[in-house]
């Protein structure tokens, strides 16, 4: 079954610590997303890469970065330097084009302690 | 700046029809995109609209209207199975999605 996996679902890392975020998908999209989710806000743009060994910053990319190696991959790393990285991170991947719709993965729930 | 609203959370009785809105501000239109989201869970497709009108699908329809700047999306027959965040988004002049912050639907029996 085609789709795309995001893993691990919980992740509990201490303050301080860099902690990656897997990404993966078997559909053969050629656009990968990162957002982040709030309560009581909208979805926003992290990071975004359409081709492979590309990718371009989101609304906010401070602290996080990402790899696209592969077109099937794009982990994002939660660094450091984020200064309020608990949150819900979601990935998402689609053809280029304006239609298309975002296929999701189920989301990692990210706890700093 | 660019806005998309949408109202928080909205009750409707199971069997019932819910109208939610959304209104957008943004640089540009390339078309508004609605989501389903259960708790905890990954964002579903549910609608494109890039042209005015009604897009009817099953047991949802989505409307657009570019000049006043709104949409909505249409649930009938309601199941408790709808109950879910609704995430309305839209494509700017950049192919940005700019996301609402999605309306809570709780359906009571």
């Amino acid at each position: 079954d085609g789709g795309i996996t995001q893993s691990p679902k919980y992740l509990f890392r201490k303050e301080g610590q860099n902690v990656t975020l897997s990404c993966e998908q078997n559909l053969n999209h050629d656009a990968m997303y990162w957002y982040r989710q709030d309560p009581g806000q909208g979805l926003r743009l992290i990071y975004y890469s359409q081709i492979v060994n590309d990718f371009q910053k989101g609304d906010i990319a401070e602290g996080y970065s990402v790899s696209r190696e592969k077109k099937e991959s794009f982990p994002l790393t939660v660094t450091s330097a984020q200064k309020n990285p608990t949150a819900f991170y979601l990935c998402a991947s689609s053809i280029l084009e304006i239609s298309a719709e975002a296929f999701f993965g189920q989301g990692t729930r990210l706890t700093v302690v | 700046g660019q806005n998309i609203d949408q109202p928080t959370e909205m009750t409707a009785t199971e069997g019932a029809i819910v109208q939610i809105n959304c209104t957008y501000q943004t640089s540009g239109f390339n078309g508004l995109f609605w989501y389903q989201q259960h708790a905890g869970e990954a964002p579903t497709f549910l609608s494109y609209n890039v042209l005015d009108g009604l897009e009817e699908k099953g047991r949802f329809s989505s409307f657009l209207s570019r000049s006043k700047g709104y949409s909505y999306l249409l649930l009938k027959e309601l199941q408790m199975k709808d109950s879910a965040s609704y995430l309305c988004a839209v494509l700017d002049s950049n192919y940005q999605l700019i996301w609402g912050a999605g309306t809570k639907l709780i359906i009571k029996p």
